[in-house]
């Protein structure tokens, strides 16, 4: 197992609602990225986090936003949600946002009725 | 043009084949690149990095073609095991990982 954990698990949402998700990242690693991962497609990166910081974003609107906190910890908010954003969220830590090696959690599988 | 092809597969394989995927990027600047592997409803997980001089795990092996802009994962003697997607990922500047669609291998008995 990566250490990387995240949370909920599994989540039923109607549009124009809003959600959190939530990810720990493995111990000692400073970066966080997320990613939404369609049913037969590749993951789509969305941000990475550094040491609290925004540190590159991927095509997504601003409704989709994060945080990440102090023990690098991270949240994952999207707002006004669209039938759309149902899919798997990943989140991937790495030792520092030099090393591209990723370690993912399990996801939280979203889907918006 | 996608920054990252794969063919989509399924690649069928009887147990013990030889199998290889290939992976194109368009990014000539691209500097690392990956293969994960996906198992059903499951997170995706590093399989291993790709470097120019090649690189081998056992009964994977990885290889770079920087000039055509190609990578490749060859897997010798096939296990049931090993029936997952495999997942192409190029990376540029540190906070652009790009995947690609993935490469759905079936390993059959």
């Amino acid at each position: 197992e990566t250490g990387v954990t995240q949370s909920p698990t599994h989540l039923i949402k109607t549009r124009g609602q809003q959600v959190t998700l939530r990810c720990s990242s493995q111990s000692g690693h400073n970066t966080v990225s997320w990613y939404q991962q369609a049913l037969g497609q590749g993951p789509q990166f969305i941000f990475q986090y550094y040491r609290e910081e925004e540190n590159g974003r991927g095509n997504f609107p601003p409704r989709f936003s994060g945080l990440q906190f102090p023990n690098y910890s991270s949240e994952l908010n999207v707002n006004a949600l669209e039938l759309d954003d149902s899919a798997l969220y990943l989140c991937a830590s790495s030792w520092d946002r030099g090393t591209p090696e990723q370690y993912f959690g399990p996801g939280t599988r979203l889907t918006v009725t | 043009r996608k920054e990252v092809e794969q063919d989509p597969g399924p690649f069928n394989v009887p147990e013990g084949a030889t199998v290889a995927f290939n992976c194109t990027y368009s990014n000539s600047a691209s500097q690392s690149f990956f293969w994960y592997r996906q198992d059903c409803r499951k997170e995706p997980k590093l399989l291993m990095s790709v470097y120019s001089s090649g690189n081998e795990d056992g009964r994977f092996t990885a290889q770079l073609n920087r000039a055509s802009q190609y990578i490749s994962l060859l897997i010798r003697d096939s296990k049931l095991s090993d029936s997952a997607t495999y997942l192409c990922v190029v990376s540029g500047s540190y906070q652009k990982v790009t995947f690609g669609i993935g490469t759905k291998l079936q390993v059959i008995p």
